[in-house]
This record gives structure tokens, C-alpha cells and sequence, in this order.
């Protein structure tokens, strides 16, 4: 399995900043990191998706680590539509993606 | 940008009978499509991968005779449940990429209920 780690809930003040980390050490050099987020009942939304340089789109941002085992998704100023379950996955050698538990994100008003 | 279209948004059936979910990609074309299930309070667990043209590969503990996937197409993709039991009852979501490297699309889900 392409297996990620990611802390079960974060919370977060409304409008500001969030960090999520998500830890993939079995990563493999050309595996691309996707986030996506999940609100009940809906499908996963992509959020953002990146390789090795950080990346930024308009809804947030991804910092990936030097050694890619480990990449941090940043929500500039979080919202209250942004609490959701948010996701990391890679694709893994059979081109699956496989989901872990996520980290569900609750912002306080 | 890119739409995954999937329907019925939910269905409810009596335990022993067929229900098909369909997944289609609107403005592209779907080269792979995944069949995921949700049940509640957990994350989403692979049930199969199916690339067009060809046999879906199953993942380890789901029954192909029993979820039968067709992606006869680059913009569509079915899931059939055979002879449904009430622990069947989930949320099955499909999603689609059209090229390595690209984000994947999910459809809203299908919200099964077998009774």
C-alpha cells in the first residue's frame, strides 16, 4: 500500500493560518503528493497537488520536504467552509491511490 | 475544470437485487477510473482500479463476481452490486485521471441503502 500518516483532527481559529502535515516516507522519487478534502456526504475535492518544489494555487498552499517523506498543506487563512477531512495520498505501484484515516480540520468561529 | 459525473446520487433496494452506478467524466477523457467505498466515520477504501478497454483489477477481499466493473468507454464507468445484502449498505464514490501525474476527479458518491 502506499501508505501515508496524518494526525487524526487539528482545529484551527477562524482566519488564520493552518498547517497540516502528512508524513509518506515510502514514497518513491517520482510519485506525485495529491491532498484533497472531503465535507460529509460529498465526494473527496482536490486541493492541491505537487513533486518536489513547494505550490501554491488558490486555495492553498504545499510545502514539500527536502527529502519528499513528509509535505505540509497550508490554508492561509482558514474558513469556516474549510472544515473538512483533508486528505494526502500518492499513488502507489500498481497506479492505486489509497486513502489513510485523514486529519478532519474544525475551525472556530 | 474537470467534472466526474455520477449517478444515482443514492438508491434504495431490496436485499437480493442488482444496482448499477455510473460514473462518466464530462470534458475529458478518463483513461483510469477507481471505485472507492465509505462507510460511516471511516476513510475510503480502493475497491478497484479499471483502465479503459481492459479487466478492472481488484483489490484484495472485494468479490469481482459480486461488484462487476465495466469502463467500456474513456468517459464512463459502471459499477453493478449483484444480489445486494444490507451489509452492502455504504457510499460508493468513483473518481477519474486522464493522464499519469494528473489529480484525480471524484463523482459526489452514490449513497446505497439495501434493505
Amino acid at each position: 500500500d502506499a501508505k501515508t500518516t496524518q494526525p487524526n483532527s487539528m482545529e484551527s481559529n477562524e482566519e488564520e493560518p493552518v498547517h497540516l502535515p502528512c508524513n509518506h516516507s515510502t514514497i518513491s522519487g517520482t510519485d506525485y503528493i495529491h491532498w484533497y478534502r472531503q465535507l460529509p456526504s460529498q465526494g473527496p475535492e482536490y486541493v492541491i497537488h505537487g513533486l518536489t518544489s513547494n505550490v501554491n494555487n488558490r486555495m492553498a498552499s504545499l510545502a514539500i520536504a527536502e527529502d519528499r517523506k513528509s509535505s505540509t498543506l497550508i490554508l492561509h487563512r482558514a474558513t469556516l467552509r474549510d472544515a473538512a477531512v483533508y486528505y494526502c495520498i500518492f499513488q502507489g505501484t500498481g497506479n492505486q491511490f489509497y486513502f489513510g484515516t485523514g486529519t478532519s480540520l474544525t475551525v472556530i468561529p | 475544470g474537470a467534472v466526474v459525473s455520477q449517478h444515482p446520487s443514492w438508491v434504495i433496494c431490496k436485499s437480493g437485487t442488482s444496482v448499477k452506478i455510473e460514473c462518466r467524466s464530462l470534458d475529458f477523457q478518463a483513461t483510469t477510473m477507481f471505485w472507492y467505498r465509505q462507510f460511516p466515520k471511516q476513510s475510503l477504501m480502493l475497491m478497484a482500479t479499471s483502465n479503459e478497454g481492459s479487466k478492472a483489477t481488484y483489490e484484495q477481499g472485494v468479490e469481482k463476481d459480486k461488484f462487476l466493473i465495466n469502463h467500456a468507454s474513456l468517459t464512463l464507468s459502471t459499477l453493478t452490486v449483484t444480489s445486494a445484502h444490507p451489509e452492502d449498505s455504504s457510499f460508493y464514490i468513483c473518481s477519474a485521471r486522464d493522464l499519469n501525474n494528473s489529480p484525480l476527479h471524484f463523482g459526489n458518491g452514490t449513497r446505497l441503502t439495501v434493505t
